[in-house]
């Protein structure tokens, strides 16, 4: 159990609706990242919060959008969904926003997304 | 721009035998590497890291070498077990403002008893 807690687990929806993914980072952790992972793009970074404010962004469509709140955990938004939004959502999470000797991301489990 | 390139797979090997999965990488700068494993039904968990050039490193077995003169990252095992059986992935990131990862594709290994 790497301590970070993802909610749901599986979620079936139909295209053209709206869902939130939820991620409660670990214990004392301050940054918290959105990775995709999906069959025909592998796994891609999403964006990354530190502290509340986003620190980084990748390839995150415009119809997405995510937040950090002031309690650390981070939701983020799917709408006006696609087939091939269908994925693997990963949340992680690190005490630092950046690459250090001593700092570690940890991934968790992920929320399936299917849609139809 | 920056991207890992895994061999394709599955890896179908049997148990004690040999693993090498091969990594190369393509970066502007000067990247830190990374294997993590992703177990049926869990996250990805870090397997190891290597910060520079020559740099090796291991964990549970497993050992890779940062190449920096062949950009490559190879993952090894002397002797596999069933419970190796999982997804490999390599990774890279930079020593800036961010710790975002940039992952290759995935490398399925199976290992029979």
């Amino acid at each position: 159990d790497s301590g970070v807690t993802q909610t749901p687990k599986h979620l079936i929806t139909a295209t053209g609706q709206r869902v939130t993914l939820r991620c409660s980072p670990r214990s004392g952790d301050l940054s918290v990242y959105w990775y995709q992972q999906s069959l025909d793009q592998g796994l891609q970074f999403l964006i990354q919060y530190y502290n509340g404010e986003e620190r980084a962004k990748g390839n995150i469509l415009e119809r997405f959008s995510a937040q950090q709140f002031p309690d650390l955990h981070s939701e983020l938004n799917l709408s006006s969904l696609e087939l091939g939004d269908s994925a693997l959502y990963f949340c992680a999470s690190s005490v630092e926003p950046q690459l250090s000797s001593g700092n570690t991301i940890y991934f968790g489990e992920g929320s399936w997304l299917t849609v139809v | 721009g920056d991207s890992v390139t895994q061999m394709e797979g599955p890896v179908t090997l049997s148990e004690e035998a040999f693993l090498t999965i091969n990594c190369t990488y393509t970066a502007t700068g000067y990247p830190s590497l990374f294997w993590y494993v992703q177990y049926p039904g869990e996250g990805l968990q870090l397997l190891l890291k290597a910060t520079k050039a020559d740099d090796k490193g291991s964990n549970k077995g497993f050992e890779a070498t940062y190449r920096k003169e062949t950009t490559s990252f190879h993952l090894e095992k002397g002797s596999v077990q069933v419970s190796d059986s999982a997804v490999y992935f390599c990774a890279l990131s930079f020593m800036d403002s961010s710790y975002k990862l940039i992952f290759g594709s995935g490398t399925r290994l199976l290992v029979r008893p």
